[in-house]
């Protein structure tokens, strides 16, 4: 697709479950990032991945967040035994380089993830 | 820890009306983004502004960057209902490759 698409749009689990969410970035564009937006919020970031880099993994909240980047191009962002303070829009966002947060990000439409 | 405050919070007018939204910094940005975003969708890039003292105007918005780069600001003239949505300033650092954003202002434009 011509975007930024993220999977699935809505996410409602229970409490303690694990969950796992994606995003495939547009083509080309080295560069992915990871936010979450809680209701009416800013972005926060979470991790940023460019190229064959190690990850900046700086803005992951606790151990229970992981996130893995295969062959350069989808990511998939895991939460372990979710809390119901992990319920929140996670977004995801490409850019065409890394090189300087300068670079216009594109993002997905989000995933709502829902913590009963 | 850089931090972007932008103000106001919430913004509810009538269309027609002129509007200004702030973002402001202690820090200094060697670039600040300008995103517009609306229920259920991603964030959506309006401007990027990169030197001190710059003014870009798209269409009705008009966006200036602070002369010591601390600062940005959004002013929409004769606002419409299809302006409505939450808009997100973002800081970029020298050398860094995460952008900082605000909280950012929910303005809602009645017809």
């Amino acid at each position: 697709g011509a975007g930024v698409s993220q999977s699935p749009s809505n996410k409602v689990t229970e409490k303690g479950k694990d969950v796992e969410l994606r995003c495939d970035p547009i083509s080309g564009h080295t560069a992915l990032y990871w936010y979450r937006q809680s209701l009416g919020q800013g972005l926060e970031f979470l991790i940023y991945f460019q190229g064959n880099s190690a990850p900046d993994k700086s803005g992951l909240p606790s151990d229970r967040f992981s996130a893995e980047r295969t062959g350069g191009s989808v990511s998939t962002l895991t939460i372990q035994r979710t809390q119901q303070e992990d319920s929140a829009v996670y977004l995801c966002a490409s850019s065409l380089w890394g090189k300087g947060a300068s670079q216009p990000q594109h993002f997905g439409d989000g995933t709502r993830l829902s913590i009963l | 820890t850089q931090l972007l405050e932008q103000s106001p919070q919430f913004l509810s007018i009538q269309e027609g009306e002129n509007l200004t939204v702030y973002c402001n910094s202690s820090s200094v940005f060697s670039s600040l983004q300008w995103y517009r975003q609306e229920p259920g969708e991603g964030p959506v890039l309006l401007v990027t502004v990169v030197t001190g003292g710059e003014v870009k105007k798209l269409k009705r918005l008009t966006f200036q960057f602070g002369d010591a780069r601390k600062d940005s600001s959004l002013h929409i003239t004769a606002a419409q209902p299809g302006d409505t949505g939450l808009y997100l300033c973002a800081g970029a650092s020298s050398g860094s490759e995460k952008l900082v954003f605000g909280k950012g202002t929910k303005l809602t434009v009645n017809p």
